[in-house]
C-alpha cells in the first residue's frame, strides 16, 4: 500500500459506543494530524503527533483520545460521542518540519446516532 | 478574523477554460507557506501546489499555477485547460512558521468548482 491509509471508511456509532479510527502512513514521514471536517466549515486540527510525541491538542474533548504507536500508525479512540462529533475525520502526515505539504488519507465519515 | 478567506463559494468552468480561484490571507509572520488542496466527493485532499513566502517565482504544477501576490495577501489558484475531473471542492491553506502554531495548517472554507461539458 502506499500514501495514507484510514480505516474505517465508513462508521455508525451509538453515543454510548467505543471505537477506533486507524490511519496508516507509507510516505517515511515523522508528523502525523488528525483534523475533523464538518459540513459547511473549515477543517480543524485537532491533534498532531512529532516523532511519536504529541506536540498541539486543539482543546479537543476528551471523548477524543489520540495515540501514536510509532511514526507509521495513527489511532483515534472515541467513547461517549455526541450527534454533533458526526463528521470527516481526516489523518494527514508530512516530514516534520513547518512547511512541508501534508498528504491526507481519505477520511472517514463518521455518524453518531 | 479569519486567516485565510475564499469568497467564492461555488464556481462554473467550462470544459477546456482557465479559471481562478481566490484565496486572501492574513498574517503578521514573515515567514509561511501556502497551499492548494483539491477534495473530491470521495472526500480524499490531495495537494497541488505550494508557495513559499520567500520564493521569487510563482509556483506551477502541471496544469496549477499560484498567483502570489505577496503585497495584496492574495494566492490565487489557476487551473489551466479545465477537465470534467477537475470538478471537486478546492482550499487553500497557510502555514506559519513560527510560534505555538506552526504545525497548523490554516484552511479556508473551500471553493467548489463545477466544470461544465
Amino acid at each position: 500500500e502506499t500514501g495514507v491509509t484510514q480505516t474505517p471508511r465508513h462508521l455508525v456509532m451509538g453515543m454510548t459506543n467505543k471505537k477506533s479510527l486507524k490511519c496508516e502512513q507509507h510516505l517515511g514521514h515523522n508528523a502525523m494530524y488528525w483534523y475533523k471536517q464538518s459540513a459547511k466549515k473549515p477543517l480543524e486540527l485537532m491533534f498532531v503527533y512529532s516523532l511519536e510525541e504529541r506536540v498541539e491538542n486543539n482543546s479537543v474533548p476528551s471523548r477524543f483520545s489520540p495515540e501514536c504507536p510509532n511514526s507509521s500508525h495513527l489511532f483515534l479512540h472515541l467513547h461517549t460521542l455526541q450527534p454533533e462529533d458526526s463528521a470527516l475525520y481526516l489523518c494527514a502526515s508530512s516530514q516534520d518540519g513547518q512547511l512541508y505539504e501534508q498528504y491526507f488519507g481519505p477520511g472517514t465519515r463518521l455518524t453518531v446516532t | 478574523a479569519q486567516k485565510i478567506t475564499q469568497t467564492q463559494p461555488g464556481m462554473f468552468v467550462q470544459e477546456k477554460e482557465a479559471v481562478t480561484l481566490d484565496c486572501t490571507y492574513d498574517t503578521s509572520d514573515p515567514s509561511y507557506g501556502l497551499f492548494w488542496y483539491k477534495q473530491p466527493s470521495s472526500g480524499e485532499m490531495i495537494f497541488l501546489i505550494y508557495q513559499g513566502s520567500y520564493d521569487q517565482q510563482n509556483a506551477t504544477e502541471g496544469r496549477y499555477s499560484l498567483n502570489f501576490q505577496k503585497a495584496r495577501k492574495s494566492a490565487n489558484l489557476v487551473i489551466s485547460a479545465s477537465q470534467l475531473g477537475d470538478s471537486a471542492m478546492y482550499f487553500c491553506a497557510m502555514r506559519e512558521d513560527s510560534g505555538a502554531g506552526s504545525y497548523q495548517l490554516t484552511f479556508g472554507k473551500g471553493t467548489k468548482l463545477s466544470v461544465i461539458p
